[in-house]
């Protein structure tokens, strides 16, 4: 099975700038999380999407924002970039997991490197 | 934002010896993971548990939920070069789908 993509895999924009990440989830898996992650701050959590809805959301400005189509993939939008938005953006994909039964496994794409100037 | 206690933050060893390194928390998990991540990619999963008490292997390392589920441990015995790198540990909060990660624990092997 392929594993987690994510486009574009580099990225440099300017303040003030927005931007579209992608993600395409493992083959199956419906639920797609994206984390920030800086030197600073580690891994944040961002936002969870599952069958096209936003089912869990992190504690972010409203300039970050995602959605999930119907085949899964996935992308996050950032608008009015700034300095401070200058990460590793990584995107992280599920099967379809049972809440009761205890929890299921990540496993991460290759993230997209954005550098705000 | 929440993140878990990991520890050490960084180690330097030498070939051969054995590795241990923990997560800690105040809140219930349902979950653990631990990956390794190399410079400039994404994290790859090495262990997940879970059930309280959980102790599996993959290879050389060995992962255990602590009984807790407050914690977790992760043991990389007779390390190698390969191993350099940095381990995370992710819990599943109790109730939700959400995961927090702990602040990494960056290893150096020495040949």
């Amino acid at each position: 099975k392929a594993g987690v993509t994510q486009t574009p895999r580099y990225l440099i924009k300017t303040r003030g700038q927005q931007v579209t990440l992608s993600c395409s989830p493992i083959s199956g898996h419906r639920s797609v999380s994206w984390y920030q992650q800086t030197p600073g701050q580690g891994l944040q959590f961002l936002f969870e999407y599952f069958s096209e809805t936003q089912r869990n959301k992190g504690n972010f400005p409203g300039r970050f924002s995602g959605r999930q189509f119907s085949n899964s993939r996935s992308e996050m939008n950032v608008s009015t970039l700034e300095l401070g938005d200058s990460a590793l953006y990584l995107c992280a994909s599920s099967p379809e997991g049972i809440l009761s039964a205890g929890g299921y496994e990540q496993y991460f794409g290759p993230g997209t490197r954005l550098t705000v100037t | 934002g929440q993140q878990l206690n990991q520890s050490p933050q960084s180690m330097f060893i030498q070939e051969g010896e054995d590795v241990s390194m923990n997560c800690t928390s105040s809140s219930i998990f349902n979950t653990w993971l631990w990956y390794k991540q190399d410079p400039g990619e994404g994290p790859v999963l090495l262990i997940a548990l879970y059930k309280a008490g959980e102790l599996t292997s993959n290879g050389r390392l060995t992962a255990q939920f602590g009984i807790t589920r407050k914690d977790s441990f992760l043991n990389i015995s007779a390390s190698i070069p390969s191993d350099v790198g940095i381990y995370f540990c992710a819990g599943q909060l109790a109730g939700t789908y959400k995961y927090i990660f702990g602040t990494g624990t960056r290893l150096k092997v020495l040949a």
